[in-house]
């Protein structure tokens, strides 16, 4: 596609309900971030792929977040048991290549409430 | 850790006047510096970028010098239009650990009247 997508662009779930969160990055892009974007605050990381491999995970909040991106393109964020703290929206991202000069290509993000 | 400080916002502006959104950073390594805007609706979008010190990233009038003697990368435009309403992040990429995450600040809402 012409740009990163992200499905579904709102999420509305129950407290301890499960969520599986989309992104299709674009084509060709080896690097994928997501972000936890709070509201009225700026972007957190929470992980990194570069193809299938994860290999920063260290702004993930706790064991109930998980992700993953099994063939190098599409990657899914699983977050288990959702608590209200988990309300934000979550943005994909990714970049031709890896490195700091590079841009990175956002999609418009999936905002999740939490119920 | 790394982190960003921009000015709080909102910024109101009217058309023409002139614009600076502060920046400041801490880094322990040597970093790129963006500024990123998010207009209604859409998604966040690169605006510029510096690489290295005293370069100066430009696009669509906006400015922004990375000063490492300051670590400030302030956001400046000339003359403000109001479809340069918009959220305005700057952020910061570590290039030591060569994964390219960003570190953002909190965002400066700008709204410009006519």
């Amino acid at each position: 596609g012409a740009g990163v997508s992200q499905s579904p662009r709102y999420k509305v779930a129950k407290r301890g309900q499960d969520v599986a969160l989309r992104c299709d990055p674009i084509s060709g892009h080896v690097s994928l971030f997501w972000y936890q974007q709070a509201l009225g605050q700026g972007p957190e990381f929470l992980t990194y792929f570069q193809n299938e491999a994860q290999l920063d995970k260290s702004g993930l909040p706790s064991d109930r977040f998980f992700a993953e991106r099994p063939e190098g393109s599409v990657s899914t964020l699983k977050i288990q048991r959702t608590q209200q703290e988990d309300s934000a929206v979550y943005l994909c991202a990714s970049s031709f290549v890896t490195g700091g000069n590079t841009e990175a290509f956002f999609g418009q993000g999936t905002r999740l409430t939490v119920v | 850790g790394d982190s960003v400080t921009q000015m709080e916002g909102p910024v109101t502006l009217s058309e023409e006047a002139f614009l600076t959104i502060n920046c400041t950073y801490t880094a322990t390594g040597y970093p790129s510096l963006f500024w990123y805007v998010q207009y209604p609706g859409e998604g966040l979008q690169l605006l510029l970028k510096a690489t290295k010190a005293d370069d100066k990233g430009s696009n669509k009038g906006f400015e922004a010098t990375y000063r490492k003697e300051t670590t400030s990368f302030h956001l400046e435009k000339g003359s403000v239009q109001v479809s340069d309403s918009a959220v305005y992040f700057c952020a910061l990429s570590d290039r030591s650990g060569n994964t390219g995450k960003l570190i953002f600040g909190q965002g400066t809402t700008l709204q410009v009247k006519p």
